[in-house]
């Protein structure tokens, strides 16, 4: 059965450097999200995005972030400038015609 | 705006026991309900929506718009259904779809 990957599992990073989650959503799905879950906290909604554009974002979703489909699998969610508070497990969904989304196994990222 | 509320974060039961996952939501609009499970170390999965009215792995969940609550419940529980439960809404008017996560319950079902 096809499933959203995820890529790396684990990110460690610096306070003001860049980072790239990568996500490969599953072939056939059109609509793409991140969401963001903080250590004991609910998951969150970052962006959603549809036919090569942000179709909706969240107070979350500041400059400091941008997402991108470089080519015709990966969906990748960049953070410019990391900040401690940008320490969370990050995961990609896709969704099917149905409605239902699909999530990936997630990256943690620590900002350090 | 939407939110779930999950009112318990830790809920534990006997092997056999009843189960039941409190849901509630608050949304002016048609929302359409979901639980997703995540099992130890492993993704989201989706457990339910209401739409599809079905029973998977014995859960069934009904939504009650009257009560805004859509309360995820199983007869008799397994040592298999130790897990996080997560309910969550999305927006049938109003356009958008992305989810709106309650914060979670763990469920632990004791032998």
């Amino acid at each position: 059965e096809p499933e959203v990957t995820q890529t790396p599992s684990h990110q460690v990073t610096q306070m003001g450097q860049e980072v790239i989650l990568r996500c490969v959503p599953i072939s056939n799905h059109l609509y793409f999200y991140w969401y963001r879950q903080i250590l004991g906290q609910k998951v969150e909604f970052l962006v959603s995005f549809y036919n090569n554009e942000i179709s909706e974002k969240s107070e979350i979703f500041d400059d400091q972030f941008s997402v991108e489909r470089p080519d015709g699998s990966n969906f990748t969610l960049k953070i410019r400038s990391t900040k401690l508070e940008d320490s969370a497990m990050y995961f990609c969904a896709s969704r099917d015609a149905a409605g239902t989304q699909y999530f990936g196994p997630g990256t943690r990222l620590l900002v350090l | 705006a939407q939110r779930v509320t999950q009112p318990e974060k830790l809920l534990s039961v006997f092997k056999g026991a009843p189960v039941e996952l409190k849901c509630n939501y608050s949304y002016s609009g048609s929302p359409e309900l979901f639980w997703y499970v995540q099992y130890s170390r492993q993704r989201l999965q989706l457990l339910l929506r209401h739409i599809s009215r079905e029973s998977i792995k014995g859960f069934t969940a009904d939504l009650n718009k009257g009560e805004t609550s859509f309360h995820l419940k199983k007869p008799f529980a397994q040592e298999e259904d130790s897990a996080m439960y997560y309910c969550a809404l999305r927006r049938l008017t109003g356009g958008g779809n992305k989810l709106t996560f309650g914060t979670g319950t763990q469920l632990k079902v004791e032998l």
